[in-house]
């Protein structure tokens, strides 16, 4: 059972790189959305979607672009890459209405 | 806006005894509240949840009821083992579950 995949896991950018974290989700759920998690703070939403072609922002989506192009998919782009975006990112999918997040394992950004 | 304050952590016990970890909401309306557990080097798992005034979740041992006049959703177990040690996080969802908002986390070390 895959559920909900991110890659990579790790990685290192400096700043001003640019990069995409890939999340996808094998159980047909229509809303997806991205968190970061940083020390002290819990979980911010950065970005959510409601189904292939809808996006919205969440609380802190600046620097961060998103598109649905698939049910499946839902990258999550960095156009230039800040310190400040260090951070562990999560992937997470439901059914709409269901009221439980399924998430992905993470991945931890760190940029110098 | 919507928001949730939970009390920090670390939170260190003794196997066997009892635990609390305290959570209180903002919102406007009628959220759904959680609690979600996040086990070293994994992504977030529902752990309970409560959709209406005075609903109990529970779930391996651990409840929490929706007071709606305290505006509060404590954790309960009465008696942690050493694989609750984990890192707690509760949240809340407005009625549509497009946007949660987490808390910033409770970390239990439970000691053999």
């Amino acid at each position: 059972n895959a559920g909900v995949t991110q890659t990579p896991k790790f990685q290192v950018l400096k700043t001003g790189q640019s990069m995409t974290l890939q999340c996808a989700q094998d159980m047909n759920h229509e809303y997806m959305s991205w968190y970061r998690q940083d020390p002290g703070m819990g979980l911010r939403l950065i970005h959510y979607s409601v189904g292939a072609g809808i996006t919205d922002q969440g609380e802190v989506p600046n620097g961060y672009n998103v598109s649905r192009s698939t049910t499946e998919d839902f990258p999550l782009r960095l156009l230039s890459a800040a310190p400040s975006q260090t951070s562990v990112y999560f992937c997470a999918s439901s059914r709409p209405g269901a009221g439980e997040l399924f998430f992905g394992e993470g991945s931890r950004l760190t940029v110098l | 806006g919507d928001s949730v304050t939970q009390m920090e952590g670390p939170v260190t016990l003794s196997e066997e005894a009892f635990l609390t970890i305290n959570c209180t909401y903002t919102a406007t309306g009628y959220p759904s509240l959680f609690w979600y557990v996040q086990y070293p080097g994994e992504g977030l798992q529902l752990l309970l949840k409560a959709t209406k005034a005075d609903d109990k979740g529970s779930n391996k041992g651990f409840e929490a009821t929706y007071r709606k006049e305290t505006t509060s959703f404590h954790l309960e177990k009465g008696s942690v083992q050493v694989s609750d040690s984990a890192v707690y996080f509760c949240a809340l969802s407005p009625y549509n579950f497009n946007k949660f908002y987490f808390g910033s986390g409770t970390k239990l070390n439970v000691k053999p």
